[in-house]
């Protein structure tokens, strides 16, 4: 069956770099696209980015241009999104959830990554 | 801020059915069909119930429908269930190829 598993919480100071990993199993990994989504407390979600498998395309939010990177490793089929200099509105659950290409809904999500950033 | 504008919390009693609407623009909700919704108990992972405005996935119950008019979606859960208690997301694909959440609604079962 379709998973994918992301990596477990994560505490750090602000102006510090997290990455969140989220392996894929269950399907071939290279023929969906792999989202990042974040909720904040309190707040509803917030859609992050997107990397495509087969080609490596990435595409992300403005507002995270230059902050966030996402990367994937097809040996392992697990896809990671690094997140640079953190700040405390960056503290949320992190989601990692599939689509089939141009399907435009997440089909699978991951079961959420919680990152804390401290002052 | 949410994109997308829904209410903070619906209620029903068990078989009833219940409506959550899901408002955006002509940008996002009333630009094509890329609206979906999700379903999240506490500590799980969200679940895909509606896509493309009405498409139910393969597995999800026939008492969630959805559709759309103009800027707004709606999401209708029928003879309301202990189990449809949970946060109920909406979401839109944008044409600045942008995806754009609402703030979620929760579902009491009274």
């Amino acid at each position: 069956q379709v998973q994918l598993v992301q990596s477990g919480a994560e505490v750090k100071k602000a102006g510090a770099s997290v990455t969140v990993s989220c392996k894929a199993s269950g399907y071939t990994f290279t023929n969906f696209y792999i989202h990042w989504v974040r909720r904040a407390p309190g707040q509803g979600p917030e859609w992050m980015g997107i990397i495509r498998p087969h080609s490596g395309r990435t595409q992300y939010v403005q507002k995270f241009q230059g902050r966030v990177t996402m990367t994937m490793d097809t040996s392992t089929s697990t896809v990671y999104m690094e997140l640079r200099s953190l700040r405390s509105e960056d503290t949320a659950v992190y989601y990692c959830a599939r689509e089939a290409p141009e399907s435009y809904h997440f089909d699978y999500w991951g079961q959420g990554s919680l990152v804390t950033v401290s002052s | 801020q949410s994109a997308l504008t829904q209410p903070a919390s619906v209620s029903g009693s068990p078989g009833q059915s219940i409506t959550i609407s899901c408002t955006g623009t002509s940008s996002d909700v009333g630009a094509d069909s890329h609206v979906s919704w999700y379903q999240q108990h506490p500590g799980k992972a969200p679940k895909l119930i509606i896509y493309e405005v009405s498409n139910r996935p393969s597995g999800v119950s026939n008492r969630f429908s959805g559709s759309k008019s103009g800027n707004t979606a709606s999401l209708t859960i029928s003879g309301l269930q202990t189990e449809d208690e949970a946060d109920y997301y909406c979401t839109s694909y944008a044409t600045s190829f942008t995806y754009v959440f609402g703030p979620g609604t929760k579902v009491t079962v009274l």
